[in-house]
């Protein structure tokens, strides 16, 4: 039941984009989005739900396409500071269903 | 607001010992995961606890265990430790189910 995230990993320049995508083979009722830096816990960056919904914060967006059972994640303008690990989690319903998270996408921005 | 907090923060310990992990949720939330981050394995799910009663745990032998306290913190046993134990072992804690998630900084175990 992990969500499969592509890419792997992925290096940018400061100011280009990146797009991090998530799969699930089980229909979702919502994806997470976590960034982890380097020795330090991961974060929470936004939740979506069934419904299809769209979702931003600051340079990072979101969307979620429960037909297709994916998710993916907008990173623009990349800034030095959004380097990290990037990991989506999947829970399958809204029940006792944990959330599940993928292996995660290792992003670096260099100057 | 003070976070999940974790103890300790590392932990040595020898093949075939017990090892104990505590967590501490943020005030008013319910639920605690577990969760066991082994180099280049992400983030694996250990188990969950939500008003004192386990809800789900993941794909790990019987020997992992654990516990709520009517407090809300939370325990994780590891028992008969094995050298692949060893890995960063994160509690998070939220609001009610599938509310954001807030981790603690980890308990690294070093199994020799």
């Amino acid at each position: 039941q992990q969500p499969v995230q592509s890419p792997q990993a992925v290096i940018l320049r400061e100011g280009e984009d990146a797009v991090i995508n998530c799969s699930s083979s089980k229909a979702l009722y919502s994806v997470h989005w976590y960034r982890q830096k380097h020795g330090e816990a991961p974060v929470f960056l936004m939740i979506l739900l069934k419904g299809g919904e769209q979702k931003g914060h600051d340079k990072i967006s979101a969307s979620f396409n429960e037909k297709k059972q994916q998710s993916s994640l907008y990173l623009t303008a990349s800034q030095l500071s959004y380097s990290g690990t990037y990991f989506c989690g999947t829970v399958i319903n809204s029940g006792n269903t944990p959330l599940v998270f993928g292996k995660g996408t290792r992003l670096s921005v260099i100057a | 607001e003070a976070g999940v907090t974790q103890s300790p923060t590392h932990l040595i310990k020898t093949r075939g010992q017990q090892a104990t992990l505590r967590c501490s949720p943020i005030s008013g939330h319910t639920s605690v995961y577990w969760y066991q981050q082994a180099l280049g394995l992400g983030l694996q799910f250990l188990l969950w606890y939500d008003e004192g009663e386990e809800r789900n745990r993941g794909n790990f032998p019987p020997r992992f265990s654990g516990r709520q306290f009517p407090n809300y913190s939370s325990e994780l046993n590891v028992n008969a430790l094995e050298l692949e134990d060893s890995a960063l072992y994160l509690c998070a804690s939220s609001l009610r189910g599938n509310s954001p998630l807030h981790f603690g900084n980890g308990t690294r175990l070093t199994v020799t």
